[in-house]
């Protein structure tokens, strides 16, 4: 099983729906990130919590929400899709930094691909 | 604004060569810098990363360059080869201890 699971792995949907977005991970980590990847835009931050009482927006938050229901849940929530909502989202997780033993590494889901018609 | 900016968007490298990535940001305080490389259909991967104390740090056939001075770091993938076909992203983080930021993203195609 994978480390980072991100369900679903595809949906399509109609504009002003709800979608929730559902990412689990079981590696241990308090730190969890949302992240929208669009061709030529790279990834960019959506929401990220440090722990479970933590969350923080990113550089594109409006439109979304999230939720952290447990250390090893993080889940993403668009109230009302829009079609320029439509995009590839990840999931991702990392350890604290501490000293320099640990990298920082993030570890990501395989995707959750969105479309909105 | 965008805080790390990645060129080229694409390249084109033949399987034996040399392909460089370069990345550029603005911001100081950014003390931890990685590269992610993505496969179609996969999520990124850390590549290599490296601490801002150092001018260069090599593994394997990636060597990162990083220029402290000129706020510039690249990639270097040496005798390229069609399994480095990916998109890669240069990152970098404030603080360390913060969140990632990563650039636009350069998708690699070596080809054979």
């Amino acid at each position: 099983d994978a480390d980072v699971t991100q369900t679903p792995r595809n949906r399509i949907t109609k504009t002003g729906k709800r979608i929730m977005l559902e990412c689990s991970q079981t590696k241990g980590h308090d730190r969890m990130y949302w992240y929208r990847q669009d061709p030529g835009l790279g990834l960019q931050l959506i929401y990220y919590s440090f722990d479970v009482k933590d969350i923080n927006k990113g550089e594109i938050s409006d439109g979304y929400s999230v939720s952290r229901q447990a250390q090893a849940k993080f889940s993403l929530s668009l109230e009302s899709a829009i079609p320029n909502q439509t995009a590839l989202y990840f999931c991702a997780t990392s350890d604290r930094l501490g000293d320099w033993t640990n990298t920082g590494e993030l570890f990501f889901g395989e995707g959750s691909r969105l479309t909105v018609l | 604004q965008q805080q790390v900016k990645q060129s080229p968007q694409s390249l084109i490298v033949q399987k034996g060569g040399i392909s460089i990535i370069n990345c550029a940001y603005e911001n100081t305080a950014f003390d931890y810098f990685p590269w992610y490389q993505q496969f179609p259909g996969k999520g990124p991967a850390l590549l290599i990363a490296i601490r801002p104390d150092v001018s260069e740090k090599k593994e394997g056939r990636f060597t990162i360059s990083f220029n402290k001075s000129a706020k510039q770091f690249s990639l270097h993938i040496m005798d390229s080869q069609p399994g480095d076909s990916a998109t890669y992203f240069c990152a970098a983080s404030p603080n360390r201890d913060d969140k990632i930021i990563f650039g636009k993203g350069t998708r690699l195609h070596i080809l054979p």
